[in-house]
């Protein structure tokens, strides 16, 4: 079973709506990230959490450490927004630091 | 400041043929992270580096990857010989600290195709 799981896989919205993407994983983590990566292109940081909310422009991102659960909103969607979305957890590990552990993404489709 | 730069951006080769993929982590990022990405799925860890010491390679399949980090900066990843489930996209990331939590910058990824 994946550590991190992500859903929906793929989403299809029109243009405004309101996108909740969630992630939930298994272990003890210190951190979660949540990443944006365009078709062809790498893979941008949109935010790192460890307890609460974060808000950036039209995005929101939120975590529950209790239920070991995330989510990330998008107010009034674009289709610029059209991209996968990646959820990341940093896992406690206790010899030192490990890479990330990823979803395996949300295809997001916004339609003007 | 200048992102993590990867070449080439895409690289199409035979199966059995060597291929080898560059990055240049941002300056002063001691930490510089390979992963590869099947399609489909997440990136997926093969090789950190602290500096110029590969500290977690548990993930390289070493009897055809190797990588290198000479001097702590650049760094290279090697597949010899190719095979066709190579094919994926493979991301250089850097980080400032160990395990920093935050500060992860990717760079585009090389795409390899083996054909």
């Amino acid at each position: 079973k994946n550590e991190v799981e992500q859903s929906p896989q793929n989403l299809t919205a029109q243009e405004g709506e309101f996108i909740t993407i969630n992630c939930s994983y298994s272990v003890g983590i210190s951190a979660l990230h949540w990443l944006q990566q365009h078709p062809g292109g790498g893979i941008v940081s949109l935010f790192m959490l460890s307890s609460g909310k974060k808000k950036h422009g039209r995005l929101i991102a939120t975590i529950n450490i209790q239920e070991k659960h995330s989510s990330l909103h998008i107010t009034a969607s674009h289709p610029r927004d059209s991209a996968v979305y990646i959820c990341a957890v940093k896992p406690y590990s206790g010899g030192g630091a490990d890479g990330l552990t990823f979803g395996k993404g949300t295809h997001l489709i916004i339609q003007p | 400041e200048a992102g993590v730069v990867q070449s080439p951006r895409y690289k199409i080769i035979e199966k059995k043929q060597p291929v080898a993929f560059w990055c240049n982590p941002i300056s002063g990022h001691n930490t510089l992270y390979w992963y590869r990405q099947n399609l489909g799925q997440g990136p997926e860890l093969l090789i950190r580096y602290e500096n110029e010491e590969a500290v977690d390679d548990s993930q390289l399949p070493k009897d055809r990857f190797s990588a290198e980090r000479l001097k702590g900066v650049d760094s290279t990843l090697k597949i010899q010989p190719a095979e066709l489930g190579d094919s994926a996209v493979y991301l250089c990331a850097s980080s400032r600290l160990p395990g920093q939590n935050y500060g992860y910058t990717f760079g585009s990824g090389t795409r390899l195709t083996v054909v």
